[in-house]
């Protein structure tokens, strides 16, 4: 199973909002609204952060939303805070009882 | 608390065994469907292993399919996953991931311990 496709790097000025796409395939994010998104800062375990495409756990910032078109997925920070910047990952179920992630996105806040 | 907390790892040479544990606390353990997520150093997260609620259906990655095995003890409290015929490229981090159950498939792990490191080298 091959790797969600993400940007290596996105970067945005405080205020700004940015958007991290994740491109699959019919046989993962294309089939399954199944996809979740993930903030990992340094030396840190992964934070959940979006599932099932578009909902927010209890206690992640409405800032953070997501969406589907497609193949692709997207995660959108909006009023981009210093705190923001990190890695994030996207997931989705892929057929035949896998899930697989994206290569990862730095976030860089200018 | 909710929280998971990974043991275990350490390292081995090429070839060799280790069994990881994740212990977890502050919730019913036997609610949820659990997974084990790797990342090399300087990678991304890669999914490895994944066990539903007992009695447990479990499913691998391609890459570890017929090396490890994970399972569950619900008196416990605690996810393992034992690994055998370790090789270098098996050098990661290991977390132990949440899953709350979902129809029809798992759609979030939203518990993540810290992880425990396996190194794998001669």
């Amino acid at each position: 199973q091959s790797a969600l496709t993400q940007p290596a790097s996105v970067s945005g000025s405080p205020g700004q909002s940015i958007t991290i796409t994740c491109t699959g395939s019919r046989t993962d994010v294309g089939n399954y609204n199944v996809v979740s998104w993930y903030q990992q800062h340094p030396g840190r375990a992964p934070k959940l952060l979006i599932y099932e495409v578009h909902k927010r756990p209890s206690g992640v910032s409405p800032r953070f939303s997501g969406s589907k078109s497609g193949n692709t997925a997207s995660l959108t920070i909006s009023g981009l805070q210093a705190e923001d910047e990190a890695d994030y990952y996207c997931c989705s179920y892929a057929h035949v009882n896998t899930w697989v992630f994206g290569g990862g996105t730095v976030l860089t806040v200018l | 608390e909710v929280q998971v907390v990974e043991s275990g790892g350490g390292l081995v040479q090429p070839g060799g065994s280790l069994r990881l544990s994740c212990e977890a606390s502050g919730f019913s353990f036997s609610d949820y469907e659990f997974n084990w997520v790797r990342q090399a150093p300087g990678k991304g997260l890669e999914w490895v292993a994944y066990t539903s609620r007992s009695p447990a259906t479990v499913f691998y990655a391609d890459s570890v399919k017929g090396r490890f095995t994970i399972s569950r003890d619900s008196a416990r409290g605690s996810l393992y996953l034992q690994m055998k015929s370790l090789r270098a490229d098996d050098t990661a981090i290991y977390y132990c991931a949440r899953a709350p159950e979902t129809v029809p498939v798992n759609a979030r792990f939203d518990v993540w311990g810290r992880g425990t490191m396996v190194t794998v080298s001669s």
